[in-house]
């Protein structure tokens, strides 16, 4: 099974509205940190929000908001007033405790964000 | 400038021919990792390193090899190349530590492989 499920793989938005990018994700650790990256056309992977499983409060960065459900092992990423520039891909990604530490990451398959003007 | 650097960006070569991806990382960060991307299965991880002569198989390593012989360098090697290995690949790095879980990883700008 998959362990980081995005199954948005592509999505339009209206400019300056919010547009919601799901991301369920599979683990038996109590301890794991989850994250969210954009990867412009350019290529670059750019660190968006983290989130950790002991988190009492959904992260926020700027127009960046994470809607952390644990029960339901969902992580999905809130983008308030779309902007052009926002068009890109992102990528959910799972930080898990292995032996050693917290090594092992795990991506999921992305999802293409258009924003419209 | 902090910063992750991957050379070459570049490269298309032959099946069989050996070849190394440079990765050189300036903030001290102890982990290191390699992933590759490719379409519609996302970034899938192939080794990482969490100190100089540690290192360990991510999902996908067949085919790969590495090796952490200084702080800030963590080389991919593919000893015999094959077009199954075109792809995008990214090095990272982080600190580790308590603050482990929550820091991010700080990316490469990618390189682009082409097996012939």
């Amino acid at each position: 099974a998959q362990k980081i499920t995005q199954t948005q793989p592509g999505m339009f938005v209206q400019e300056k509205e919010a547009v919601t990018l799901d991301c369920t994700y599979d683990t038996s650790d109590q301890s794991y940190g989850l994250f969210w990256y954009k990867q412009p056309s350019s290529g670059e992977m750019i660190f968006l929000i983290y989130q950790g499983s002991y988190d009492e409060q959904n992260a926020t960065e700027g127009r960046y908001s994470l809607n952390f459900q644990k029960a339901r092992k969902s992580a999905n990423l809130v983008i308030s007033a779309s902007q052009l520039g926002d068009s890109a891909m992102y990528f959910c990604a799972m930080r898990e405790f292995s032996s050693g530490g917290y090594q092992k990451v795990t991506f999921g398959t992305g999802t293409k964000l258009q924003v419209i003007p | 400038e902090a910063q992750v650097t991957q050379n070459p960006r570049y490269l298309i070569t032959v099946t069989g021919k050996k070849l190394t991806v440079t990765c050189s990382q300036n903030m001290n960060h102890e982990y290191m990792s390699w992933y590759r991307q490719d379409p519609g299965l996302g970034l899938r991880q192939i080794y990482y390193s969490m100190n100089v002569e540690v290192t360990d198989k991510g999902d996908v390593p067949e085919g790969y090899k590495v090796s952490r012989k200084e702080k800030r360098n963590f080389p991919l090697i593919l000893e015999s190349p094959s077009p199954n290995q075109t792809s995008l690949y990214f090095c990272a790095s982080r600190p580790t530590g308590l603050a482990g879980l929550r820091d991010t990883q700080y990316f490469g700008p990618g390189t682009r492989l082409t097996v012939l």
